[in-house]
């Protein structure tokens, strides 16, 4: 059964043009993770959501945006993709303050941008 | 910042044989430390965990090794398996903020 469910798996975005990657989770956890995760590279944390509380990482450019409708849903858009944007992004969520702090990972969606 | 960093890129062992992927943190604050496996094209899978208050966690053909003096971290598989082929990344961290990951080790399971 899946857990973190995202969509698409594939997507191809031409430059500069809009684009928007979904995440899902049935697993009512009260964290929400975005990566991106570069080819041969280690995910690198984008933000999250603690609850509706949104963390954004010092070094996440202005490019990418984020948003969390419910618990259950969480997004991420990029609004002017670049060339350098293409890699792997990855939605993780978790269930801080009940003592778990596993990170429970989606299968990712490929971006390319062309 | 925190970095979390591995020894080695690659790792190649016999089928049957024990592995040991090492990982070097540096955020003496750190509180908790994992351990992923992540497939060709798939999204890391939990593999075991530990918190700053143990040494030491068995799991199943897994071990991980938590030294806080020299802020080291080992992952050790016992009898890997072709199955075990994979890219293992180190993460850390502490609290509900996302994980700093080491840059991964590709065990190369040879037969």
């Amino acid at each position: 059964d899946a857990m973190v469910i995202q969509n698409p798996r594939y997507q191809v975005t031409q430059f500069g043009k809009p684009v928007t990657l979904s995440c899902s989770q049935t697993l009512n956890h009260n964290v929400m993770y975005w990566y991106q995760q570069k080819s041969s590279q280690a995910p690198k944390l984008l933000f999250h959501y603690y609850d509706k509380d949104f963390n954004n990482e010092a070094d996440t450019p202005d490019n990418f945006q984020s948003r969390r409708p419910n618990t259950s849903f969480c997004f991420l858009d990029i609004r002017s993709p670049g060339l350098g944007d293409a890699a792997m992004y990855l939605c993780a969520t978790s269930r801080w303050g009940q003592g778990d702090y596993e990170q429970y990972f989606g299968p990712g969606t490929r971006l390319t941008v062309t | 910042g925190e970095s979390v960093g591995l020894h080695l890129p690659t790792l190649s062992v016999q089928e049957g044989d024990n592995s040991i992927i090492n990982c070097a943190y540096s955020n003496s604050a750190s509180d908790y430390f994992i351990w992923y496996k992540q497939e060709s094209g798939k999204g890391p899978q939990f593999i075991i965990d530990i918190r700053s208050n143990m040494d030491k966690r068995q799991g199943q053909r897994v071990t991980v090794l938590l030294n806080k003096t020299v802020k080291h971290l080992s992952l050790q598989i016992a009898a890997t398996q072709p199955g075990d082929s994979a890219v293992y990344f180190c993460g850390s961290g502490g609290g509900a903020d996302g994980l700093t990951f080491g840059k991964g080790t590709h065990l190369i399971i040879q037969p």
